[in-house]
């Protein structure tokens, strides 16, 4: 059992380049999401997601994009990566009345 | 809207000190609270939880009691361990229908254990 499965774990973009987090998880849960983590500013929501076809924004979402095309997947893009995006991102899932799931990370840079 | 403020850190104790770190939200309804732990280099693992005012959640030696009339979910630990040293995030769950189950978290709290 894999739980939440992010990749990559680490990434250097340039400026204005794009790229997309994976994440999946096997645990057939309906509610994924996407927070990032900046020092001593705990977790910010990105986007989340109540089931395979329904996105909602959460405090964060300029400059990013999500899809949730299966159960499994919810992978968050960001179009033209900016200073401001650098990092660490966490995807998580949870089923109701549980405490959430959390993958392990992406430490993103960007240059 | 919902709020979570935890004391800052980092905190820095002996081995076997007795560990507290404080938790108070802010939210309508009845949230259920969370404590989570982040080891280095690692995502956020849940550490326990409380859903209903009173309840008392534990793990690991860890213990929170949910206090609806001071809005508190303090962390307590009575003799802590070097392999305790981790950060502690505090977060609720709004009771509103219709919130998607998100957690809003606390910034995060850095407790080191030293020998």
């Amino acid at each position: 059992n894999a739980g939440v499965t992010q990749t990559p774990k680490f990434r250097i973009l340039k400026i204005g380049q794009s790229m997309t987090l994976q994440c999946t998880q096997d645990m057939n849960h309906n509610y994924m999401y996407w927070y990032r983590q900046d020092p001593g500013m705990g977790l910010k929501l990105i986007y989340y997601s109540v089931g395979a076809g329904i996105t909602d924004k959460g405090e964060v979402p300029n400059g990013y994009n999500v899809s949730r095309s299966t159960t499994e997947d919810f992978p968050l893009r960001l179009e033209l990566a900016a200073p401001s995006q650098t990092s660490v991102y966490f995807c998580a899932s949870v089923r109701a009345n549980y405490g959430y799931t959390f993958g392990s990370g992406t430490r993103l840079t960007v240059v | 809207g919902d709020s979570v403020t935890q004391m800052e850190g980092p905190v820095t104790l002996s081995e076997e000190a007795f560990l507290t770190i404080n938790c108070t939200y802010t939210a309508t309804g009845y949230p259920s609270l969370f404590w989570y732990v982040q080891y280095p280099g690692e995502g956020l693992q849940l550490l326990l939880k409380a859903t209903k005012a009173d309840d008392k959640g534990s793990n690991k030696g860890f213990e929170a009691t949910y206090r609806k009339e001071t809005t508190s979910f303090h962390l307590e630990k009575g003799s802590v361990q070097v392999s305790d040293s981790a950060v502690y995030f505090c977060a609720l769950r709004g009771s509103l229908t219709g919130g998607g189950n998100k957690l809003t978290f606390g910034t995060g709290t850095q407790l080191k254990v030293e020998l």
